[in-house]
């Protein structure tokens, strides 16, 4: 596609449920990655897939939290028993290679995800 | 001390002034130095690169990296109320397989036309 997809882009959740939250990369960009944005600060990384594998998952917070990209396209990250400190956006963006390349990542427009 | 700090305004400028954004970072590893815009309700979007030491130009946005002192900046000139956003600046050290983008907390400007 054009740009980076994020569905949904919203998601109202009770404490303790489980969510997915989807990331539809640029065509043919290898790199997928994942951020958090908490109100007023700025995206913490959380996960880094190249193809299909995480080459980086250090910013994972907790064993909560899991990412996958079966084919190399597609991700999703998966939020076990939420918590309502897991309110925030989530960001996917991608990059046709890999990291630190010049061209940057694209962004999403990101889930903003609201536990009460 | 976090890795990269940066003032978080808010910082409002009146259409057509000069305006200097920066960042300070504590890890003398960083190589790679970015910096983002993000308009409310949306992803960052990047505006400059730069990697290493030195300025870098296009058009009204200059980056100016300085790793002696650990500071980066971008000047905006001629500013526009189009350029009323958070400017976030963001880098990393790391080649190969790491993917860790570390971001300052953004600095909120707004133009007044």
């Amino acid at each position: 596609g054009a740009g980076v997809s994020q569905t949904p882009s919203n998601k109202v959740t009770e404490k303790g449920k489980y969510v997915e939250l989807r990331c539809d990369p640029i065509s043919g960009h290898t790199a997928l990655y994942w951020y958090r944005q908490s109100l007023g600060q700025g995206p913490e990384f959380l996960i880094y897939f190249q193809g299909t594998g995480a080459a980086d998952d250090s910013g994972l917070p907790n064993d909560r939290f899991f990412a996958v990209r079966p084919e190399g396209s597609v991700s999703t990250l998966k939020i076990q028993r939420t918590e309502r400190g897991d309110s925030a956006v989530y960001l996917c963006a991608s990059s046709l290679t890999g990291p630190n390349q010049r061209g940057g990542y694209t962004f999403g427009s990101g889930t903003r995800l609201t536990v009460v | 001390q976090k890795e990269v700090e940066q003032d978080p305004g808010p910082l409002s400028v009146p259409e057509g002034a000069i305006v200097s954004l920066n960042c300070t970072y504590s890890n003398s590893a960083f190589q790679y130095f970015m910096w983002y815009r993000q308009y409310s309700r949306k992803g960052p979007e990047l505006l400059m690169y730069t990697y290493s030491s030195g300025n870098k130009e296009d058009g009204r946005f200059t980056a100016q990296v300085d790793k002696s002192s650990k500071y980066i900046s971008l000047f905006i000139r001629d500013s526009q109320p189009s350029d009323s956003a958070t400017y976030l600046c963001a880098m990393s050290g790391y080649g190969g397989s790491q993917g860790n983008l570390i971001f300052g907390k953004g600095t909120k400007l707004s133009v007044k036309p």
